[in-house]
């Protein structure tokens, strides 16, 4: 069974706080992905990763970077966190031949106050 | 930019009703087409797919889907909902590279 762990399941942050966000997967996948899910606006792409130190921004990066050292591991960092970042985030994984399904993990719900 | 619609964003069945969800796409080119499930306190997970030939797609727990090219559409169906089908449904669309454009997501409530 393909999984895709995320560190922790839920997080309360303030205003101004450095925020990491972790995924590993163990299925070898060469991409890598950060959405973020909010009620009504479904998921939108934050960065992906399509090998160990590349990325690439997604629809809303804003406020956001990633990391990615090794090929089973991408980080997302809110570099100072705002509430406008209270989020549900949600990593994926996938193949690199194009159309392959995107494996999810079970989400951070982050709450900044 | 490529966009995936969804009209439906709540809807309400009874057990044993039939379920369409109407999913659109904009883009003229080659693409992939999937349906993904988020059932409650659950992850989001594959529901079935759409890459080529065949254009009505069998998946799990007794779901299809329909793909129109002239019509750029991909709706899910299922001839009988059960509670167990409460859940959120998003429609995802892959144009290039690995990239997922998704839908806003339909949720779904099944009333027993």
């Amino acid at each position: 069974d393909v999984k895709v762990t995320q560190s922790s399941r839920y997080l309360v942050k303030r205003t101004g706080e450095k925020v990491f966000l972790e995924c590993v997967q163990d299925m070898d996948h060469e991409n890598m992905f950060w959405y973020r899910q909010d009620p009504g606006l479904g998921l939108r792409l934050i960065y992906f990763s399509y090998d160990v130190k590349m990325k690439e921004k997604g629809d809303i990066p804003e406020g956001y970077s990633v990391s990615r050292e090794k090929k089973e591991r991408f980080s997302l960092i809110l570099e100072s966190a705002s509430t406008n970042q209270t989020s549900m985030y949600l990593c994926a994984s996938s193949f690199a031949d194009r159309g392959h399904e995107q494996y999810f993990g079970p989400g951070t719900r982050l709450t900044v106050t | 930019a490529q966009s995936v619609s969804q009209h439906n964003h709540h809807v309400i069945l009874s057990e044993a009703a039939s379920l369409e969800l109407g999913c659109n796409y904009s883009y003229g080119g080659t693409v992939n087409l999937f349906w993904y499930v988020q059932y409650p306190g659950q992850h989001l997970q594959l529901l079935l797919k759409y890459f080529s030939g065949d254009p009505l797609v069998k998946g799990i727990k007794g779901f299809e889907a329909e793909f129109i090219k002239s019509k750029f559409s991909f709706n899910l169906r299922k001839p009988s909902v059960q509670w167990s089908d409460t859940a959120e449904y998003f429609c995802a669309a892959n144009t290039g590279f690995q990239k997922l454009v998704f839908g806003t997501g339909t949720r779904l409530l099944v009333s027993p």
